[in-house]
Protein backbone atom coordinates (compact mmCIF):
# COMPACT_ATOMS: atom_id res chain seq x y z
CA UNK A 1 0.00 0.00 0.00
CA UNK A 2 1.03 3.90 -0.42
CA UNK A 3 1.61 5.66 2.61
CA UNK A 4 0.82 9.07 2.67
CA UNK A 5 2.37 11.47 5.36
CA UNK A 6 1.53 14.59 6.23
CA UNK A 7 3.38 17.59 8.05
CA UNK A 8 3.05 18.81 10.44
CA UNK A 9 0.26 17.12 12.18
CA UNK A 10 -0.68 20.45 13.86
CA UNK A 11 -0.49 23.95 13.09
CA UNK A 12 -1.18 27.45 14.57
CA UNK A 13 -1.38 30.48 12.45
CA UNK A 14 -2.93 34.34 13.00
CA UNK A 15 -5.64 35.42 10.19
CA UNK A 16 -4.07 37.02 6.79
CA UNK A 17 -1.14 34.44 6.79
CA UNK A 18 -0.16 32.33 4.15
CA UNK A 19 -0.30 28.31 5.66
CA UNK A 20 1.53 25.25 3.73
CA UNK A 21 0.25 21.90 4.87
CA UNK A 22 2.78 18.79 3.15
CA UNK A 23 2.20 15.41 2.22
CA UNK A 24 4.43 12.73 1.05
CA UNK A 25 3.77 9.42 -0.51
CA UNK A 26 5.90 6.36 -0.17
CA UNK A 27 5.87 5.95 -3.89
CA UNK A 28 5.52 8.18 -7.04
CA UNK A 29 1.50 9.12 -7.41
CA UNK A 30 1.79 11.34 -10.53
CA UNK A 31 -0.43 13.93 -9.31
CA UNK A 32 -3.37 11.32 -8.48
CA UNK A 33 -3.81 13.43 -4.92
CA UNK A 34 -6.54 15.05 -3.49
CA UNK A 35 -7.17 17.71 -0.16
CA UNK A 36 -9.85 17.59 2.05
CA UNK A 37 -10.98 20.16 4.73
CA UNK A 38 -13.22 18.58 7.70
CA UNK A 39 -14.37 21.34 10.17
CA UNK A 40 -15.49 20.00 13.59
CA UNK A 41 -18.36 17.73 13.66
CA UNK A 42 -18.72 17.94 9.80
CA UNK A 43 -18.03 15.48 6.90
CA UNK A 44 -14.94 15.94 4.77
CA UNK A 45 -15.44 18.82 1.73
CA UNK A 46 -12.67 18.21 -1.44
CA UNK A 47 -10.32 21.12 -1.80
CA UNK A 48 -8.11 20.55 -4.66
CA UNK A 49 -7.79 17.18 -7.02
CA UNK A 50 -5.37 16.12 -9.49
CA UNK A 51 -2.88 17.71 -6.88
CA UNK A 52 -3.69 21.38 -8.20
CA UNK A 53 -6.96 21.92 -9.38
CA UNK A 54 -9.90 23.56 -7.74
CA UNK A 55 -12.78 21.92 -6.75
CA UNK A 56 -16.17 23.58 -7.36
CA UNK A 57 -17.05 26.45 -5.23
CA UNK A 58 -13.94 26.36 -3.39
CA UNK A 59 -11.70 29.63 -2.36
CA UNK A 60 -9.03 30.43 -4.74
CA UNK A 61 -6.68 31.32 -1.59
CA UNK A 62 -6.58 27.49 -1.85
CA UNK A 63 -4.06 25.98 -4.04
CA UNK A 64 -2.47 22.90 -4.41
CA UNK A 65 0.72 21.96 -5.85
CA UNK A 66 3.57 19.54 -6.33
CA UNK A 67 4.78 16.47 -8.45
CA UNK A 68 5.98 12.91 -7.48
CA UNK A 69 6.19 12.14 -4.18
CA UNK A 70 6.20 15.71 -2.75
CA UNK A 71 2.86 17.88 -2.30
CA UNK A 72 1.54 20.61 -0.63
CA UNK A 73 -1.70 22.77 -0.02
CA UNK A 74 -1.25 26.51 0.81
CA UNK A 75 -3.98 28.55 1.67
CA UNK A 76 -3.13 32.49 1.13
CA UNK A 77 -4.33 34.76 3.51
CA UNK A 78 -6.26 32.87 6.54
CA UNK A 79 -9.42 33.55 7.55
CA UNK A 80 -11.45 32.27 10.77
CA UNK A 81 -13.85 29.40 8.92
CA UNK A 82 -10.74 27.91 7.78
CA UNK A 83 -9.84 26.21 11.16
CA UNK A 84 -10.78 23.17 10.59
CA UNK A 85 -8.33 19.58 9.48
CA UNK A 86 -6.59 18.88 6.07
CA UNK A 87 -6.39 15.46 5.31
CA UNK A 88 -4.26 14.40 1.65
CA UNK A 89 -5.75 11.16 -0.17
CA UNK A 90 -3.77 9.51 -2.82
CA UNK A 91 -5.83 7.52 -5.94
CA UNK A 92 -3.22 6.64 -8.05
CA UNK A 93 -2.86 3.34 -6.95
CA UNK A 94 -5.25 1.15 -4.84
CA UNK A 95 -6.12 0.77 -2.04
CA UNK A 96 -7.20 4.61 -2.05
CA UNK A 97 -4.62 5.64 1.45
CA UNK A 98 -5.34 9.10 3.80
CA UNK A 99 -2.85 11.11 5.62
CA UNK A 100 -3.10 11.24 8.49
CA UNK A 101 -4.59 14.94 8.81
CA UNK A 102 -2.99 18.03 10.04
CA UNK A 103 -5.26 20.44 12.76
CA UNK A 104 -4.89 23.62 11.87
CA UNK A 105 -6.02 26.43 14.67
CA UNK A 106 -6.21 30.28 14.80
CA UNK A 107 -2.94 31.78 17.15
CA UNK B 1 -27.76 20.15 -4.78
CA UNK B 2 -25.52 16.69 -4.70
CA UNK B 3 -27.01 14.91 -1.52
CA UNK B 4 -26.20 11.94 0.09
CA UNK B 5 -28.11 10.86 2.99
CA UNK B 6 -27.06 7.96 5.26
CA UNK B 7 -28.99 6.06 7.63
CA UNK B 8 -28.83 2.63 9.36
CA UNK B 9 -26.21 2.91 12.05
CA UNK B 10 -26.12 2.72 15.78
CA UNK B 11 -25.12 -0.17 18.70
CA UNK B 12 -24.42 -3.55 17.31
CA UNK B 13 -22.77 -6.72 18.99
CA UNK B 14 -19.46 -8.17 18.22
CA UNK B 15 -20.28 -10.80 15.47
CA UNK B 16 -23.53 -9.53 14.71
CA UNK B 17 -24.45 -7.83 11.30
CA UNK B 18 -25.52 -4.10 9.93
CA UNK B 19 -26.89 -2.87 7.00
CA UNK B 20 -26.27 0.93 6.21
CA UNK B 21 -28.28 2.73 2.86
CA UNK B 22 -27.38 5.96 1.35
CA UNK B 23 -29.75 7.65 -0.62
CA UNK B 24 -28.18 10.21 -3.19
CA UNK B 25 -30.67 12.90 -5.01
CA UNK B 26 -29.29 16.18 -6.98
CA UNK B 27 -27.31 14.27 -9.51
CA UNK B 28 -27.68 11.31 -12.14
CA UNK B 29 -26.68 8.56 -9.67
CA UNK B 30 -26.20 5.42 -12.32
CA UNK B 31 -23.47 7.90 -14.04
CA UNK B 32 -21.13 7.72 -10.90
CA UNK B 33 -18.42 5.11 -8.98
CA UNK B 34 -19.47 5.81 -5.08
CA UNK B 35 -17.87 4.59 -2.20
CA UNK B 36 -17.84 3.97 2.00
CA UNK B 37 -15.00 6.18 3.99
CA UNK B 38 -15.06 5.86 7.56
CA UNK B 39 -13.29 7.39 10.65
CA UNK B 40 -12.45 6.20 13.37
CA UNK B 41 -13.38 8.57 16.93
CA UNK B 42 -10.36 11.36 16.79
CA UNK B 43 -9.18 9.42 14.14
CA UNK B 44 -7.69 9.60 10.28
CA UNK B 45 -9.90 8.88 7.38
CA UNK B 46 -9.75 5.20 5.60
CA UNK B 47 -11.60 4.55 2.57
CA UNK B 48 -13.45 1.42 2.94
CA UNK B 49 -15.61 0.06 0.04
CA UNK B 50 -16.06 1.65 -3.77
CA UNK B 51 -18.61 0.62 -6.31
CA UNK B 52 -18.81 0.93 -9.90
CA UNK B 53 -21.38 3.40 -11.44
CA UNK B 54 -23.16 0.10 -12.88
CA UNK B 55 -22.23 -2.24 -10.23
CA UNK B 56 -20.39 -4.28 -12.26
CA UNK B 57 -17.01 -3.84 -10.23
CA UNK B 58 -16.57 -3.71 -6.23
CA UNK B 59 -13.30 -3.11 -4.16
CA UNK B 60 -12.50 -3.43 -0.67
CA UNK B 61 -9.94 -2.63 1.78
CA UNK B 62 -8.47 -5.92 3.21
CA UNK B 63 -9.35 -5.68 7.27
CA UNK B 64 -12.95 -5.62 5.16
CA UNK B 65 -12.75 -8.05 2.67
CA UNK B 66 -15.45 -11.05 3.17
CA UNK B 67 -16.74 -9.35 5.88
CA UNK B 68 -18.42 -5.85 3.97
CA UNK B 69 -20.24 -6.20 0.78
CA UNK B 70 -21.21 -2.90 -1.22
CA UNK B 71 -24.08 -2.97 -3.10
CA UNK B 72 -26.06 -0.63 -5.26
CA UNK B 73 -29.73 0.33 -6.45
CA UNK B 74 -29.54 2.32 -9.46
CA UNK B 75 -33.12 2.57 -9.84
CA UNK B 76 -33.30 3.64 -6.07
CA UNK B 77 -30.47 5.82 -6.57
CA UNK B 78 -29.54 4.62 -3.36
CA UNK B 79 -25.84 2.64 -2.32
CA UNK B 80 -25.59 0.03 0.59
CA UNK B 81 -22.77 -1.23 3.01
CA UNK B 82 -23.91 -4.81 4.41
CA UNK B 83 -21.45 -5.29 7.37
CA UNK B 84 -21.11 -8.83 9.08
CA UNK B 85 -19.13 -10.00 11.47
CA UNK B 86 -18.28 -6.90 12.84
CA UNK B 87 -15.02 -6.27 15.41
CA UNK B 88 -15.27 -3.48 18.32
CA UNK B 89 -12.01 -2.24 15.58
CA UNK B 90 -14.77 -1.49 12.93
CA UNK B 91 -16.53 1.05 15.32
CA UNK B 92 -16.22 4.61 13.29
CA UNK B 93 -18.23 7.06 11.23
CA UNK B 94 -19.34 5.53 7.93
CA UNK B 95 -19.31 8.37 5.29
CA UNK B 96 -21.32 7.69 1.78
CA UNK B 97 -19.22 9.38 -0.86
CA UNK B 98 -19.41 9.96 -4.82
CA UNK B 99 -16.34 9.28 -6.96
CA UNK B 100 -14.77 11.75 -9.05
CA UNK B 101 -15.38 12.27 -12.51
CA UNK B 102 -11.42 12.41 -13.09
CA UNK B 103 -10.18 9.84 -11.25
CA UNK B 104 -10.82 7.73 -7.59
CA UNK B 105 -10.94 10.76 -4.99
CA UNK B 106 -14.15 11.60 -3.89
CA UNK B 107 -16.32 14.96 -4.44
CA UNK B 108 -19.30 14.99 -2.19
CA UNK B 109 -19.85 13.67 1.13
CA UNK B 110 -22.87 12.47 3.08
CA UNK B 111 -22.93 13.79 6.75
CA UNK B 112 -21.59 10.40 8.15
CA UNK B 113 -23.72 7.30 10.84
CA UNK B 114 -22.05 6.33 13.67
CA UNK B 115 -21.64 2.65 14.30
CA UNK B 116 -20.93 1.30 17.39
CA UNK B 117 -19.38 -2.23 18.00
CA UNK B 118 -19.74 -3.35 21.47
CA UNK B 119 -21.48 -5.90 23.64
Amino acid sequence: DIQMTQSPASLSASLGETVTIECRASEDIYNGLAWYQQKPGKSPQLLIYNANSLHTGVPSRFSGSGSGTQYSLKINSLQSEDVASYFCQQYYDYPWTFGGGTKLELK
Amino acid sequence: EVQLVESGGGLVQPGRSMKLSCAASGFTFNNYDMAWVCQAPKKGLEWVATISYDGSSTYYRDSVKGRFTISRDNAKSTLYLQMDSLRSEDTATYYCARGGELGYYFDYWGQGVMVTVSS
